[in-house]
């Protein structure tokens, strides 16, 4: 259990839809990221957040948004869902901001887009 | 387009044999190299981050040494067990902060 935490778990949803996804990072760490992973793709970068403020972002689509509350827990919302968009999204969590922070990964919120 | 790549794609071991593989990415403007090990219907779980050119870190029976003049490292498993078969990802922080995974390297370990 590496502290993470994500809700929900599974979550099914039609095209056009909007979902939001919930992580809560390990107690202590400022620094939230988002990540995507597709069936054909590798873990994507999408956004990270510290101490509430965006800090870098990846690949993001504009349908895409995220923000970090002042008690460090963040969201991500999808809005207008394709069927594309269904993946496993993962939440990760570290102390500081730099790259050479280990990254502490909850346990994944499945999307499927229907 | 800066990328991280490694090989190989997949591993097929008997128990008791020892095991390695290759991530190779940019050596320009280097940060820092990650290795992470991935269980099915787990997540990703960190087990190095190396920093120094000729680091090498230790975990258990798995070990990682790093060269970032040529730009890979390697991350070794001395005596597989089953309980090792996972996806290794190993990635790097480029454009920033960013995390760059590689596509991992799957290991089945055979009892």
């Amino acid at each position: 259990d590496s502290g993470v935490t994500q809700t929900p778990k599974h979550l099914i949803t039609a095209t056009g839809q909007r979902v939001t996804l919930r992580c809560s990072p390990r107690s202590g760490d400022l620094s939230v990221y988002w990540y995507q992973q597709s069936l054909d793709q590798g873990l994507q970068f999408l956004i990270q957040y510290y101490n509430g403020e965006e800090r870098a972002k990846g690949n993001i689509l504009e349908r895409f948004s995220a923000q970090q509350f002042p008690d460090l827990h963040s969201e991500l919302n999808l809005s207008s869902l394709e069927l594309g968009d269904s993946a496993l999204y993962f939440c990760a969590s570290s102390v500081g901001s730099g790259g050479a922070k280990n990254q502490y990964f909850g346990p994944g919120t499945r999307l499927l887009v229907l | 387009i800066l990328n991280v790549e490694q090989s190989p794609q997949s591993l097929h071991v008997q128990e008791g044999d020892s095991t390695n593989f290759t991530c190779s990415f940019p050596s320009s403007n280097f940060y820092a190299l990650h290795w992470y090990r991935w269980e099915t219907a787990k997540s990703p779980e960190a087990l190095f981050v190396m920093t120094l050119n000729g680091d090498e870190k230790k975990k258990g029976r798995i070990s990682a040494t790093l060269n970032t003049k040529e730009g890979y490292s390697y991350l070794y498993i001395k005596g597989s067990q089953p309980e090792d078969s996972a996806t290794y990802l190993c990635a790097s922080p480029l454009y920033g902060n960013k995390l760059v995974f590689g596509a991992g390297t799957i290991l089945r370990v055979k009892s």
